[in-house]
């Protein structure tokens, strides 16, 4: 079974903090995502990384940075929190695919409370 | 850009009925691929069930299916025989084809509240 962990499930972070957002496969999938959840908003794409140090802005990335070091980790940075980006955070993972569709595995998320 | 719409905020039905829950998207891409994912309390997302754009067989899964209507840009998903296990958020996602097998985020709409009712 593939498996994507995310570092938190809770947490609580101070208004202007440095909060980093962790997340893990193990199916050694090429491509991660980050999206944020909110109510009567659905999910919003943040950023995207399809290899290793690379990266793609999504429909929603101000606010937010992204780091992918490791192939198996891509970690969702907020420099200076606001109380704005308090969220519920997902992250997913996909197999790169130049044939038919796979589907994006998505992590437990991490509920982020900024105050 | 493409759009993704579901017009029931919630949704409420006896156990063992049948529901369906709309999806409508707006596109200018031919190939593409649409998804209803599932998220209980949980909050663990869940594929119900996909569909290639390109397919004009209804996917089937179980007591899952759709009805989509390309030149209606509609991708309802019917649930028969529901049970209490079905009560969730479920989200209608579009993704555009990349021939390169690139990354390509997902579209989500707003979601809708199933609750089965007992």
């Amino acid at each position: 079974d593939v498996k994507v962990t995310q570092s938190s499930r809770y947490l609580v972070k101070r208004t202007g903090e440095k909060v980093f957002l962790e997340c893990v496969q193990d199916m050694d999938h090429e491509n991660m995502f980050w999206y944020r959840q909110d109510p009567g908003l659905g999910l919003r794409l943040i950023y995207f990384s399809y290899d290793v140090k690379m990266k793609e802005k999504g429909d929603i990335p101000e606010g937010y940075s992204v780091s992918r070091e490791k192939k198996e980790r891509f970690s969702l940075i907020l420099e200076s929190a606001s109380t704005n980006q308090t969220s519920m955070y997902l992250c997913a993972s996909k197999e790169l695919g130049v044939r038919g569709v796979y589907e994006q595995y998505f992590g437990p998320g991490t509920r982020l409370t900024v105050t | 850009a493409q759009t993704v719409t579901q017009s029931q905020p919630e949704m409420s039905v006896q156990e063992a009925e049948t529901v369906t829950l709309s999806c409508t998207y707006d596109t200018s891409e031919s190939n593409y691929y649409l998804f209803w994912y599932k998220q209980p309390p949980s909050r663990q997302m869940i594929l119900v069930i996909r569909q290639e754009a390109y397919k004009q067989q209804n996917a089937t899964e179980n007591r899952f299916s759709v009805n989509f209507q390309k030149a209606a840009k509609s991708f309802s998903l019917k649930i028969s025989d529901s049970q209490l296990g079905d009560t969730a958020m479920y989200f209608c996602a579009f993704m555009k084809h990349d021939s390169g097998g690139g990354a390509d985020g997902l579209t989500f709409g707003k979601g809708t509240h199933l609750i089965i009712q007992p």
